[in-house]
C-alpha cells in the first residue's frame, strides 16, 4: 500500500543554518506530493505541494523536489529563521479517478522542527 | 470568510457515552475528511467522502461513524466501541478537481480535543 517515510523526532537547526528534512515514499500509482505545517494547537496547513514527477513546490524559502526515481520528497531550506519552528508532515495522496487530482492523504509521522536563536 | 469550521475545540466523554463531532465547510469542496492525530503517529484517517451521500471507511474506522447528507457537513460521531478515544480530531476538506480553481487544495479546520474522563 502507499506509505510516506519522513525524518523523524526532532531536528534542532540555528538560525541561519541549512535544513534537509527527508521525505520517502512508496507507492504503485502516480501520486500528487506535499508538505504540511502545524503549529501549536492547531491544524496543519498545506505548505508546498508538487503535482507531478519533476515538479518542484516552494513556499517561502522552502524547496522540495518530486523525484520519482529516488521516490524521495525532502524538504530543504538554505537559512531557517526561528519564525519557522513547528512540525513539518509530508504526504502523499493517490488519485480515485481521472478526473480528480486528489484522493485521501496518507501522512508521515511528522518532524519537530525547533530553530534556536 | 471561507473556511472549515470545528466545534466543540474541547469535549469530554463519559466511559459508554457516544458523542459526535460537528465540521462544517463553506468552500464548496465535494471532498472532506476526518484525521485523527496521536503523537508520535503523524495523522490517521478515519473516514471521507468523495462526494454527497457517500463516504469510505479509512484506516482506523472502528469505534466511529459519519454520515454525509449535506456537501458542507460531515459530522463525526465517537461511539462507546471506540476503546481509545482520546486524541486530536481533524477534519479537513479539498477541491480535488484541477479544472475548478484553485485546484488540488485541501484545508484543515482548527481540530477537536477529545478526552474520556
Amino acid at each position: 500500500g502507499d506509505s510516506v517515510v519522513q525524518t523523524e523526532g526532532q531536528v534542532l537547526p540555528s538560525e541561519g543554518d541549512s535544513l534537509i528534512v527527508n521525505c520517502s515514499y512508496e507507492t504503485t500509482q502516480y501520486p500528487s506530493l506535499f508538505w504540511f505545517v502545524q503549529y501549536p494547537g492547531e491544524g496543519p496547513q498545506l505548505h508546498l505541494k508538487a503535482m507531478k514527477a519533476n515538479d518542484k513546490g516552494r513556499n517561502k524559502g522552502f524547496e522540495a523536489m518530486y523525484r520519482k526515481e529516488t521516490t524521495s520528497f525532502h524538504l530543504e531550506k538554505d537559512s531557517v529563521q526561528e519564525s519557522d519552528s513547528a512540525v513539518y508532515f509530508c504526504a502523499l495522496s493517490d488519485r480515485p479517478n481521472r478526473g480528480s487530482t486528489l484522493g485521501r492523504l496518507y501522512f508521515g509521522r511528522g518532524t519537530q522542527l525547533t530553530v534556536w536563536p | 470568510d471561507g473556511g472549515i469550521t470545528q466545534s466543540p475545540k474541547y469535549l469530554f466523554r463519559k466511559e459508554g457515552q457516544n458523542v459526535t463531532l460537528s465540521c462544517e465547510q463553506n468552500l464548496n469542496h465535494d471532498a472532506m475528511y476526518w484525521y485523527r492525530q496521536d503523537p508520535g503517529q503523524g495523522l490517521r484517517l478515519i473516514y471521507y467522502s468523495q462526494i454527497v451521500n457517500d463516504f469510505q471507511k479509512g484506516d482506523i474506522a472502528e469505534g466511529y461513524s459519519v454520515s454525509r447528507e449535506k456537501k458542507e457537513s460531515f459530522p463525526l460521531t465517537v461511539t462507546s466501541a471506540q476503546k481509545n478515544p482520546t486524541a486530536f480530531y481533524l477534519c479537513a476538506s479539498s477541491n480535488n478537481r484541477a479544472d475548478i480553481p484553485p485546484g488540488n487544495t485541501i484545508y484543515f479546520g482548527e481540530g477537536s480535543w477529545l478526552t474520556v474522563v
